[in-house]
């Protein structure tokens, strides 16, 4: 069983269209993030959400919106792509708020703009 | 806001080599600390971790780090690398438990020669 899964694992898209990027975690964990890896493996944080409560909102474009229907899941919609938005995205889980257990990963989507 | 630094961006060693990996972060509270480890086209695995206790913490392996309060630093190490230790490192930050989230550094990408 995967502890934290993402779909898809790649996206190739044009620039202008709108996707989304889904999140679940299996391992009963409070707390889901969204961080970007960019083409420099640099690790930025997008959100986090607590119990489908948005805890940090980075400095991200508006065109990105996460949604958490429940604490299981947090989605990532993109609305009109930009070059720029490629990179490959990760979610993360912790079991409380604070990060202090550590967080685990999912193994990222790549997306591609063209 | 808190940061942290990576000093080495591309580290290569022989296997049978010992491996240091600095880490210094800004941050004058409290903090734990974090080493996650991403092997080639994988998700982020978390190496090793420190709360709070004995500054010189074991983790998966092979690896340590240890923590030094007065440097703020927390140095990744390993005695003795081996090929299958070629991957990106990061060093992560979370300031005591806030809701802040992890902080990475810009990450090492270290290359084992066989």
């Amino acid at each position: 069983d995967t502890a934290v899964s993402q779909t898809p694992k790649y996206l190739v898209t044009q620039m202008g269209n709108d996707k989304s990027i889904k999140c679940e975690q299996n391992l009963g964990h409070d707390t889901m993030y969204w961080y970007k890896q960019d083409s420099k493996k640099f690790l930025k944080i997008m959100f986090s959400y607590n119990n489908k409560e948005l805890i940090i909102n980075e400095t991200v474009p508006n065109r990105f919106s996460p949604k958490s229907p429940d604490k299981a899941h947090l989605n990532l919609h993109i609305n009109s792509l930009e070059l720029g938005d490629s990179a490959v995205y990760f979610c993360a889980s912790s079991q409380a708020l604070g990060a202090a257990y550590g967080y685990t990963f999912g193994s990222g989507t790549r997306l591609t703009v063209v | 806001a808190q940061s942290v630094s990576q000093h080495n961006h591309h580290v290569i060693l022989s296997e049978a080599a010992s491996l240091e990996l600095g880490c210094n972060y800004s941050y004058g509270g409290t903090v734990n600390l974090f080493w996650y480890v991403q092997y080639p086209g994988q998700h982020l695995q978390l190496l090793l971790k420190y709360f709070s206790g004995d500054p010189l913490v074991k983790g998966i392996k092979g690896f340590e780090a240890e923590f030094i309060k007065s440097k703020f630093s927390f140095n990744l190490r390993k005695p003795s690398v081996q090929w299958s230790d070629t991957a990106e490192y990061f060093c992560a930050v979370n300031p005591g438990g806030g809701a802040d989230g992890l902080t990475f550094g810009k990450g090492t990408h270290l290359i084992i020669q066989p």
